[in-house]
C-alpha cells in the first residue's frame, strides 16, 4: 500500500470562493500528480511534481495553482472557484521503480 | 488532440464470456501501456501493463495484446465475473522518451450481466 489519502473527500463550496485540496502521502516519493476526471473526458492531468517546490503544468492546468512545500504533501488550490471545476479530483503517486501510478481514493468537489 | 482514445464508452457482457476492451493512440512515442480499473467511488487502480517490445501479457483472466504497427491495444477479459463490472482507463508513456507521465483514454464502463 503506497499510503496516499487525500482530504477531503466530498466538498462543496460556492462560485467565487478559494479551495484547497490536499494530498498526502507517506512513502516519500517523488512524483505527485492531481488529475480531475469529468464523463466524457476521462482523466486529465491539471499540474504535477517532480520534487519539493518543482512543479509543473499539465493539460488543464488553467485556474489551478500547486504547492509542494514538503515531499509528503502536494496541495491544489482552486483560486477562485467556478461551477466548471465542479468534478472529481485525483491524487496519484508514482512509485519508485514502477511505470504506473497509485491514485488516492479522491475528492468530489462540487461548486454551486 | 486525443492521444490515447477508448472509442467504446461501453460495453454489456453476459457472465462467463469474454470481455474485449479497445484502445488506440496516435503519439508514436508511446511504448508503455497500462489499463486501470475504477470502481465508482474509488481511486483507478492498476490492472494489467505491456511494453512495447511485448505483443502480448497475460495475468490471470486478464491479457493485453499490443499491436504496433496498428497502434492499437485490447483488454481481454476471460471468464468475466460480476465483479468486473466497472470504468476502464487505457494509458500510455513515452518512457523511453524519458517520461513518465502517463495519457488516459476516456475509459469504456463494462457492464458484466450475471
Amino acid at each position: 500500500d503506497a499510503g496516499i489519502t487525500q482530504s477531503p473527500r466530498h466538498k462543496v463550496t460556492e462560485t467565487g470562493t478559494p479551495v484547497t485540496l490536499r494530498c498526502h502521502q507517506t512513502e516519500n516519493h517523488r512524483y505527485m500528480y492531481w488529475y480531475r476526471q469529468d464523463p466524457g473526458h476521462g482523466l486529465r492531468l491539471i499540474h504535477y511534481s517532480y520534487g519539493v517546490k518543482d512543479t509543473d503544468k499539465g493539460e488543464v492546468s488553467d485556474g489551478y495553482s500547486v504547492s509542494r512545500s514538503k515531499t509528503e504533501d502536494f496541495l491544489l488550490t482552486l483560486e477562485s472557484a467556478t461551477s466548471s471545476q465542479t468534478s472529481v479530483y485525483f491524487c496519484a503517486i508514482r512509485v519508485q521503480g514502477a511505470y504506473g501510478y497509485t491514485f488516492g481514493s479522491g475528492t468530489r468537489l462540487t461548486v454551486v | 488532440d486525443q492521444q490515447v482514445k477508448q472509442n467504446s464508452p461501453s460495453l454489456s457482457v453476459q457472465e462467463g464470456r469474454i470481455s474485449i476492451l479497445n484502445c488506440d493512440y496516435t503519439n508514436s512515442m508511446f511504448d508503455y501501456f497500462l489499463w486501470y480499473k475504477k470502481y465508482p467511488a474509488e481511486g483507478p487502480t492498476f490492472l494489467i501493463s505491456i511494453s512495447s517490445i511485448k505483443d502480448k501479457n497475460e495475468d490471470g483472466r486478464f491479457t493485453v495484446f499490443l499491436n504496433k504497427s496498428a497502434k492499437h491495444l485490447s483488454l481481454h477479459i476471460v471468464p468475466s465475473q460480476p465483479g468486473d463490472s466497472a470504468v476502464y482507463f487505457c494509458a500510455a508513456s513515452a518512457l523511453g522518451a524519458g517520461s513518465y507521465q502517463l495519457t488516459f483514454g476516456k475509459g469504456t464502463k463494462l457492464s458484466v450481466i450475471p
